[in-house]
């Protein structure tokens, strides 16, 4: 099972672009990166999904190195509702944790 | 699309009472069914997988007997805490997948706040 390291936290102010990191070594061949945004006392929502390569979609684009032993999400011009906790998981399906995540902050 | 619906988004009840979470995938099938607690200020942690018309696999730790769960149909399982105790006062999360590979997401409920007193 592929463990997760991202930075507990991370502040910016709206309108930057936001970088978050996961590191994940250990992962799989078969393993997809899937990261999720949570705000407080609801769901996570799905962000993105990536094997390799680079991913990007109306939100936030997903990058990761040809060794895939981690992956950066993107986040464009953040506003101060992507104040949220974003989670990177690593696995297939039936078969990933969540790690701590990064507790992101927008500030105005 | 990929709408989870769980209900209810909140409990509050005596010690001792048996309660019953339902999550609902509404726009598609969903072939595997996740159930999650988590603490404030704490990440989620699974408490138990389950397929259709299958048993349900739990985690280590997670009490089978405690922790009922019926994955009866493809759009539907529950979580039935039963007997509950103040110690079991959490948010539990459901989550739904409708692939059976590594690439299709997990798409999540927006959780139930159990509080037991």
């Amino acid at each position: 099972l592929a463990k997760t390291t991202q930075p507990i936290s991370m502040d910016s102010y709206e309108g930057q672009e936001v970088n978050i990191t996961c590191s994940h070594n250990n992962i799989a061949t078969n393993d997809y990166i899937t990261w999720y945004q949570q705000f407080p006392s609801q769901g996570p929502r799905f962000i993105i999904q990536g094997y390799k390569t680079k991913v990007t979609n109306e939100v936030a684009s997903l990058f990761i190195p040809a060794d895939r032993k981690s992956s950066t999400l993107s986040l464009p011009r953040v506003s101060l509702s992507d104040t949220a906790v974003y989670y990177c998981l690593v696995g297939v399906q039936g078969d990933m944790r969540f790690g701590a995540g990064t507790r992101l902050t927008v500030k105005p | 699309g990929a709408v989870v619906s769980q209900h209810p988004s909140r409990v509050i009840c005596k010690s001792g009472t048996s309660v019953k979470i339902e999550c609902r995938s509404l726009d598609f099938q969903a072939t595997t069914m996740f159930w999650y607690r988590q603490f404030p200020k704490q990440s989620l942690m699974l408490m138990a997988t389950s397929n259709e018309g299958s048993k349900a696999t739990y985690e280590q730790g997670v009490e089978k007997d405690k922790f009922l769960i019926n994955h009866a149909s493809l759009t539907l399982s529950t979580l039935t805490v039963t007997s509950a105790h103040p110690e079991d006062s959490s948010f539990y999360i459901c989550s739904a997948s409708g692939g059976a590979w590594g690439n299709q997401p997990q798409h999540f409920g927006d959780g139930t706040r159990l509080s037991i007193l």
